[in-house]
């Protein structure tokens, strides 16, 4: 089983709102990763997490809060977004360590912020 | 600090053509890994292959191949007489071994479209 669930695949929400995006692996994987991706654009990574504690954060605003409440959970809870904050956002695993293993991704969620 | 760059934004060929996605790449270390993703409109990336430093081997899988070469420090991407079923966005992408999958840089993609 390769795979990689996000849920939902689509959401709209507004400035006020509190969402949060969840993202599921059962590979046994122990590093997941958020990604946004903006249209016509590569993926940017956020958010890294090892062995469920957060190892890189790549200085995302604080309306972006990730958690990772298991090995094989990932979440990221949205607060107070702005419309360019309108993206894709995928969530990835991998096993870990060096750039020998490769990440595998999800559908994405397509976050549209109002 | 590395960089992926794909100079060719869209391309548009006839099905059954071949197409070569280029990727060059600029790193200072001496082991490093490179991938191809591939991204159809349904939005996820799908691992096709992983590359490291010190195997310049090519490789072949059915339709797909790729070009490895660290003189000119390509990774290129060959389809063989392609199909609409190729349509999508690949990416390139390169992480150095420090950091492996951490910091994946990925390239800013090729939009390939198979006109039927």
């Amino acid at each position: 089983d390769t795979e990689v669930t996000q849920t939902p695949k689509h959401l709209v929400m507004g400035m006020t709102n509190k969402k949060s995006l969840k993202c599921e692996q059962h590979m046994g994987h122990r590093a997941m990763y958020w990604y946004k991706q903006k249209a016509k654009k590569p993926p940017e990574l956020m958010f890294v997490y090892s062995y469920e504690k957060l190892s890189i954060n790549e200085s995302v605003p604080s309306r972006f809060s990730p958690e990772c409440p298991n090995s094989s959970l990932l979440n990221l809870h949205l607060h107070a977004l702005q419309p360019e904050d309108s993206a894709l956002y995928l969530c990835a695993s991998s096993r870990l360590g060096q750039g020998n293993t490769e990440a595998f991704f999800g559908q994405g969620t397509r976050l549209t912020v109002v | 600090a590395q960089k992926v760059t794909q100079a060719q934004t869209e391309i548009s060929v006839v099905e059954k053509e071949d197409v070569t996605l280029d990727c060059v790449y600029e790193t200072r270390d001496t082991t490093y890994y490179l991938f191809w993703y591939k991204q159809p409109p349904s939005g996820e990336l799908v691992f096709l292959i992983r590359r490291n430093s010190f195997d310049e081997q090519n490789e072949i899988s059915g339709r797909y191949s790729w070009n490895f070469q660290k003189s000119t420090s390509s990774f290129n991407f060959t389809i063989t007489a392609s199909q609409v079923v190729d349509s999508a966005v690949y990416f390139c992408a390169l992480s150095e071994a420090d950091f492996g999958n951490e910091k994946l840089t990925f390239g800013t993609g090729t939009r390939l479209t198979i006109i039927p």
